[in-house]
């Protein structure tokens, strides 16, 4: 098993420009959840999804939106960026609704915005 | 609402000294309590977890219990090694998807 898998690995944006990103995972996890870190600040929640075809807000889900058109893609998109979006994004699942259930994270992207 | 707090690094030791890195938390209910681990430039990973009080989490030589008489999860270890500089997380989840991070204890260890 993959795991959970992120594309890209690091991407430099402009200020304005759009871009997604994508998250796979193989464990047929019905949560999903994208999270930004930024120094100092730990993880803070952007969007999750309980299953396939639903979404909802984090955190901090200005500026962000996200679709889970298949149960093992969850995919983040930033429609203009700018540079306070500049930060690492991870992505996890989990299997469902249990507490004792572990999050599974994947590698990150690192997102620059110029 | 349902918080941790973890002490601020970071923690700098030399090789094979003892390590704690304190964890408390607030939480309505009976939350399942984790420490993860990030090496630098990957994402989280689980080092253990404990899901009931009195519970003692173990992984790579780490240890937590889950005191709810203190609200505490103290991640300890008895020997660390330069391998084990990271950044420690500690986190729970109480009865819904959300999960709760601390802000992370960096550990750097000296050989």
């Amino acid at each position: 098993n993959a795991g959970v898998t992120q594309t890209p690995k690091f991407r430099v944006l402009k200020t304005g420009q759009s871009m997604t990103l994508l998250c796979a995972q193989d464990m047929n996890h019905e949560y999903m959840y994208w999270y930004r870190q930024d120094p100092g600040m730990g993880l803070r929640l952007i969007h999750y999804s309980v299953g396939e075809g639903t979404t909802a807000k984090g955190e901090v889900p200005d500026g962000y939106n996200v679709s889970r058109l298949k149960k093992q893609n969850f995919l983040l998109g930033l429609e203009s960026a700018a540079p306070s979006q500049t930060s690492v994004y991870f992505c996890a699942s989990t299997p469902g609704l249990a507490i004792s259930y572990e999050q599974y994270f994947g590698p990150g992207t690192r997102l620059t915005v110029t | 609402g349902n918080s941790v707090t973890q002490m601020e690094g970071p923690v700098t030791l030399s090789e094979e000294a003892f390590l704690t890195i304190n964890c408390t938390y607030t939480a309505t209910g009976y939350p399942s309590l984790f420490w993860y681990v990030q090496y630098p430039g990957e994402g989280l990973q689980l080092l253990l977890k404990a899901t009931k009080a009195d519970d003692k989490g173990s992984n790579k030589g780490f240890e937590a219990t889950y005191r709810k008489e203190t609200t505490s999860f103290h991640l300890e270890k008895g020997s660390v090694q330069v391998s084990d500089s990271a950044v420690y997380f500690c986190a729970l989840r109480s009865g819904t998807y959300k999960y709760i991070f601390g802000t992370g204890t960096r550990l750097k260890v000296l050989a």
